[in-house]
């Protein structure tokens, strides 16, 4: 198994300018996550997804949009650029969550973006 | 939106030391405790997920105990490694969401 696979690794943009950051897993886990990982800072929740179809906003969701049409595939997509955005993003998937079961999250290698 | 601080923010130790660090958080609404190990240039790899008051995990010289009542979560690393130099994050489960403290980076020196 490839895990989670997220493209580009690296990414330069102008502000204004969007684009969408790919991210795959091959583990048929339902749950999805899109983290952004600023220095000095823990990771923060941009949007998860618990299943093909349905998406949710986490803690800093402004500036982003996602869409789960597939299991396998989580694109986070920025429309509008700003230098705020300026990050590296992580994306992840777990099996389940929440108290039913504890399970861990599996991560990407990471996309790290700079919007000039 | 829980409040999780880890402390130290960093931390050096001599090889073959032992040491630990902390994570708090608030004692109510978390359903487990993660922590995390994340190498440089690396993504975060999951050492432990916690349950329990009084859970104690092990997973070779690393170990963490976690006190629900009061709020807070250690991870020990006995006879450190320069291997074992990374960020260790922890993160309570809390509404289907982990929220993560900022970690404690740990630099093994030889």
């Amino acid at each position: 198994n490839a895990g989670v696979t997220q493209t580009p690794k690296f990414r330069i943009l102008k502000i204004g300018q969007s684009m969408t950051l790919q991210c795959t897993q091959d583990m048929n886990h339902n749950y999805m996550y899109w983290y952004r990982q600023d220095p000095g800072m823990g990771l923060k929740l941009i949007y998860y997804s618990v299943g093909a179809g349905i998406t949710d906003k986490g803690e800093v969701p402004n500036g982003y949009n996602v869409s789960r049409s597939t299991t396998e595939d989580f694109p986070l997509r920025l429309e509008l650029a700003a230098p705020s955005q300026t990050s590296v993003y992580f994306c992840a998937s777990s099996l389940t969550s929440g108290r039913q079961s504890y399970n861990e999250q599996f991560f990407g290698p990471g996309t790290r973006l700079t919007v000039l | 939106i829980l409040n999780v601080e880890q402390s130290p923010q960093s931390l050096h130790v001599q090889e073959g030391d032992s040491t630990n660090f902390t994570c708090s958080f608030p004692s109510s609404n978390f359903y487990a405790l993660h922590w995390y190990r994340w190498e440089t240039a690396k993504s975060p790899e999951a050492l432990f997920v916690m349950t329990l008051n009084g859970d104690e995990k092990k997973k070779g010289r690393i170990s963490a105990t976690l006190n629900t009542k009061e709020g807070y979560s250690y991870l020990y690393i006995k006879g450190s490694q320069p291997e074992d130099s990374a960020t260790y994050l922890c993160a309570p489960d809390s509404n289907y969401q982990l929220i993560w403290g900022a970690g404690t980076k740990l630099i093994i020196k030889p």
